[in-house]
């Protein structure tokens, strides 16, 4: 168990809805990244976020929104879902500090129909 | 343009068997080597990390090894077990914030009776 939980673990849903994603990182982190995981590809970096400020943007789509909250949990929010965001997304969390270990969460699987 | 390779893209082998997992990189500026295991449909969690002046580490059955000056690392794997079975991420450190990771697309191991 790292410590990190997402919420939901699985979600089905429709091209042009929106779904919300939920995070929330290890005891004492700061720092919460989300990575979008398509089919055989590598781990995507979509956004970061430290102490309820954005910190760093990846590849992240305008339809794709994200905040931390100041009880430090996280929120990706997807919109006007297309089939290619189906993918598996992961929160990850670290300490403080400079490049470390991330602890990732179990991730949400996204399917869009 | 900071690149991981890792080879094969999968592989399948018998219990009891050892194997190799390799990884080429160009990542500047390079600090530490991490590898990740990442069970179907779970999280990464991280197996060992490496230093740049590390050549050889171990963890239990799992070996890594790492030529800074070639850019090259490798996992071993020796006496596999059914929990071997996942995918195998390299993921090069520069010292900065993780936003800057890049991620390799990983090794598929299956091991089977």
């Amino acid at each position: 168990d790292s410590g990190v939980t997402q919420t939901p673990k699985h979600l089905i849903t429709a091209t042009g809805q929106r779904v919300t994603l939920r995070c929330s990182p290890r005891s004492g982190d700061l720092s919460v990244y989300w990575y979008q995981q398509s089919l055989d590809q590598g781990l995507q970096f979509l956004i970061q976020y430290y102490n309820g400020e954005e910190r760093a943007k990846g590849n992240i789509l305008e339809r794709f929104s994200a905040q931390q909250f100041p009880d430090l949990h996280s929120e990706l929010n997807l919109s006007s879902l297309e089939l290619g965001d189906s993918a598996l997304y992961f929160c990850a969390s670290s300490a403080k500090g400079p490049t470390g270990e991330l602890f990732f969460g179990e991730g949400s699987r996204l399917t869009v129909l | 343009k900071n690149q991981v390779e890792q080879s094969p893209q999968s592989l399948i082998i018998l219990e009891g068997k050892n194997c190799t997992l390799q990884c080429n990189y160009t990542v500047s500026p390079f600090s530490n080597l991490r590898w990740y295991k990442q069970d179907t449909g779970r999280g990464p969690v991280s197996l060992t990390i490496m230093t740049f002046s590390e050549n050889t580490k171990s963890n239990g059955r799992y070996t890594a090894t790492l030529d800074a000056d070639t850019k090259q690392s490798s996992l071993h794997i020796t006496a596999s077990q059914l929990s071997d079975s996942a995918s195998y991420i390299c993921v090069p450190e520069g010292g900065g914030t993780a936003s800057k990771l890049t991620f390799g697309t990983g090794t598929r191991l299956q091991v089977t009776l």
